[in-house]
């Protein structure tokens, strides 16, 4: 069974906090990626990943950034929190391009007050 | 980047009814299109999938059509049941990346 796990469920931070949210996957997927999920607006993309190192810019990568030190683990920051960042925040992970299937997190719902 | 459009965003049927959910893409190097379901509260997952080189896919009740020239996709659920409410995402991949549209909320009536 694949497993992509978000380090938190829910989280509460303070606005101008530096945020970290992990995400770690364990089926040995090249590709990371994370999304905000916001009503009406589907999923967005912030980054993605494709190897350790790697990164690329997805739709809204302002006001974030990510870290991908090891395969298996991608980080989204949020550098300096404010009150439009509260949302949801689901991390997936998949095989290269051919085998394409991503498979999501939990979800993160961040609230910044 | 790609942008993918998907409608309606919401749809109503009786059970037993049909529902079809159609997007649209605009970058022609895509060759991967998912359909994922998000029931509530709960994370999305890949209900079907179709790439570009297959024109029609179909598993039991879920199938899903591909017009590469009009780059348009389309979901088709038939003989619906309460139980396929939820929110349906379409999604296109060109390479490294994965795009969604806005979703659809699928509500079906017993």
């Amino acid at each position: 069974d694949v497993k992509v796990t978000q380090s938190s469920r829910y989280l509460v931070k303070r606005t101008g906090e530096k945020v970290f949210l992990e995400c770690v996957q364990d089926m040995d997927h090249e590709n990371m990626f994370w999304y905000r999920q916001d009503p009406g607006l589907g999923l967005r993309l912030i980054y993605f990943s494709y190897d350790v190192k790697m990164k690329e810019k997805g739709d809204i990568p302002e006001g974030y950034s990510v870290s991908r030190e090891k395969k298996e683990r991608f980080s989204l920051i949020l550098e300096s929190a404010s009150t439009n960042q509260t949302s949801m925040y689901l991390c997936a992970s998949s095989f290269g391009q051919l085998r394409g299937e991503a498979f999501f997190g939990q979800g993160t719902r961040l609230t910044v007050v | 980047g790609e942008n993918v459009e998907q409608h309606p965003s919401t749809l109503s049927v009786q059970e037993g009814d049909s529902a079809v959910i159609k997007c649209t893409y605009s970058d022609s190097a895509s060759n991967y299109f998912p359909w994922y379901k998000q029931e509530l509260g709960k994370r999305p997952q890949l209900i079907i999938d179709i790439r570009s080189n297959v024109g029609e896919k179909k598993d039991q009740r879920i199938a899903v059509t591909l017009n590469k020239t009009a780059k348009h996709f389309s979901l088709h659920i038939t003989e619906t049941q309460p139980e396929d409410s939820a929110v349906y995402f379409c999604a296109a991949s060109g390479g490294n990346d994965m795009r969604f549209g806005a979703g659809t909320r699928l509500t079906v009536k017993p």
